[in-house]
């Protein structure tokens, strides 16, 4: 079964507003990643976020991390019609293999 | 910037054929993958690979095999091709043991 599990499937929301975006897991974890995919591309990683930090910053993005509820939430500000794309979590283990979540579809309408 | 190149875009065989899908990575990664994209069921790990030589099973490791001979390129082996491989396929590179991916463009697998 999938590690992580984002939340919702779909969000579709107008230029200009924020996009948040849920993921959750199910075990102990050394980082937690967030890709983007755009249509028939490939992931493009966008942030990582180490178990023992809680927040972390990159431009329009933010994620959040909390480990005693195993989740995560990932912020776009501002949001732009080129910002549409599916994204995803994943988490990485002492294993360091990435397990991936399903994905939420993100469309920002112009 | 960080260059991972899957040789092919879309791709399109036939059942029982033996398939190659080939990708090459310029950032002298020492880690690759190898997973498949579905339609509800996310992103899964194929083979992985931590240097030359070597490679592990993933998840879902059946009906595949990899090669590495040469740290940048890793083949992933469609041993013979069954409808059910049918599927986007994703190649990645990571420098170290942990730590961000680097994708390639993928390639659309259809078994006919």
């Amino acid at each position: 079964s999938q590690q992580g599990e984002e939340d919702p499937q779909a969000l579709s929301i107008q230029e200009g507003e924020n996009a948040t975006m849920n993921c959750s897991y199910k075990t102990s974890i050394n980082n937690l990643q967030w890709y983007r995919q755009n249509s028939g591309r490939g992931l493009v990683h966008l942030i990582l976020i180490r178990s023992n930090e809680r927040e972390k910053h990159s431009g329009r993005l933010r994620v959040t991390l909390d480990t005693s509820k195993k989740s995560s939430s990932l912020l776009i500000t501002a949001s732009r019609a080129a910002d549409t794309a599916s994204y995803f979590c994943a988490t990485e283990t002492s294993g360091s293999r990435l397990t991936f979540g399903e994905g939420t579809q993100l469309t920002v309408n112009p | 910037d960080v260059k991972v190149t899957q040789s092919s875009r879309y791709l399109v065989k036939r059942t029982g054929e033996k398939v190659f899908l080939e990708c090459v990575q310029d950032m002298d990664h020492e880690n690759m993958f190898w997973y498949r994209q579905d339609p509800g069921l996310g992103l899964r790990l194929i083979y992985f690979s931590y240097d030359v030589k070597m490679k592990e099973k993933g998840d879902i490791p059946e009906g595949y095999s990899v090669s590495r001979e040469k740290k940048e390129r890793f083949s992933l082996i469609l041993e013979s091709a069954s409808t059910n491989q049918t599927s986007m396929y994703l190649c990645a590179g990571r420098r170290g043991r942990v730590g961000p991916q680097h994708f390639g463009d993928g390639t659309r697998l259809s078994i006919l």
